[in-house]
């Protein structure tokens, strides 16, 4: 059974802060892995999608990190905006289980004006 | 319109009644999941498909059935609704594994299904 772990599981930060949150993977037959941003009432929206060891991806404030050889990624806020308040979900891509794209329960972040 | 859209978006049904879920996309991905989201358990993968005529189980399959005999179109049947299968259903797409130009899979709206 493959493990995706996120932590922490919520977050309220202040507008302005910068924040940043983990997923955990495991480190063995690694082929990709996924963030989503996923808003109340709506559907998951990719954010990154990385597969090499040491990718580092960025989207306005909005970056990631990964390390494959220990088996996690940090997904980091920069000045947090109210419009940032949502649940970051990752997702692993295991290459010995390819299709099956495993999510972690997610991290919510609330972000207070 | 383009996209992928999921039919109907919400659903009441019966313990023990057979009910469909319908997921459509118009990009010719080849690959397309169902996901169901729980409380406490995040997304969890029901089945996938890699290709029309190809499906395979996902983390909870059991008490779900699965075609794939169009490339747009997979839908997600119930045999015998349990009340255990109350849960919000999403349908997502790829063209591959790590989705169009690396940026992952593109969901639909998803379904609410109640059984009662």
């Amino acid at each position: 059974i493959l493990n995706v772990e996120q932590s922490p599981q919520s977050l309220h930060v202040q507008e302005g802060d910068s924040t940043n949150f983990t997923c955990s993977f495991p480190s063995s037959n690694f082929y990709a892995l996924h963030w989503y941003r996923w808003e109340t009432a709506k559907s998951p929206e990719a954010l990154f999608v990385m597969t090499l060891n040491g990718d580092e991806k960025k989207k306005g404030r909005i970056s990631a990190t990964l390390n494959t050889k220990e088996g996690y990624s940090y997904l980091y806020i920069k000045g947090s905006q109210p419009e940032d308040s949502a649940t970051y979900l990752c997702a692993f891509l295991s290459s010995s289980n390819t299709g099956k794209l495993i999510f972690g329960q997610g991290t919510t972040l609330q972000v207070k004006p | 319109d383009a996209g992928i859209t999921q039919s109907p978006r919400y659903k009441i049904t019966e313990t023990g009644r057979q009910v469909t879920l319908m997921c459509h996309q118009t990009w010719s991905h080849s690959y397309m999941f169902w996901y169901r989201q729980d409380l406490g358990h995040g997304l969890r993968l029901i089945y996938y498909s890699a290709a029309a005529d190809i499906t395979d189980k996902g983390e909870v399959p059991d008490g779900y059935v699965v075609s794939r005999s169009k490339t747009e179109n997979f839908p997600l049947t119930l045999e015998s609704a349990t009340r255990s299968q109350t849960s919000v259903y999403f349908c997502a797409s790829s063209e591959s594994l790590i989705g169009q130009g690396g940026h992952g899979y593109t969901f639909g709206s998803g379904t609410r299904l109640t059984v009662v």
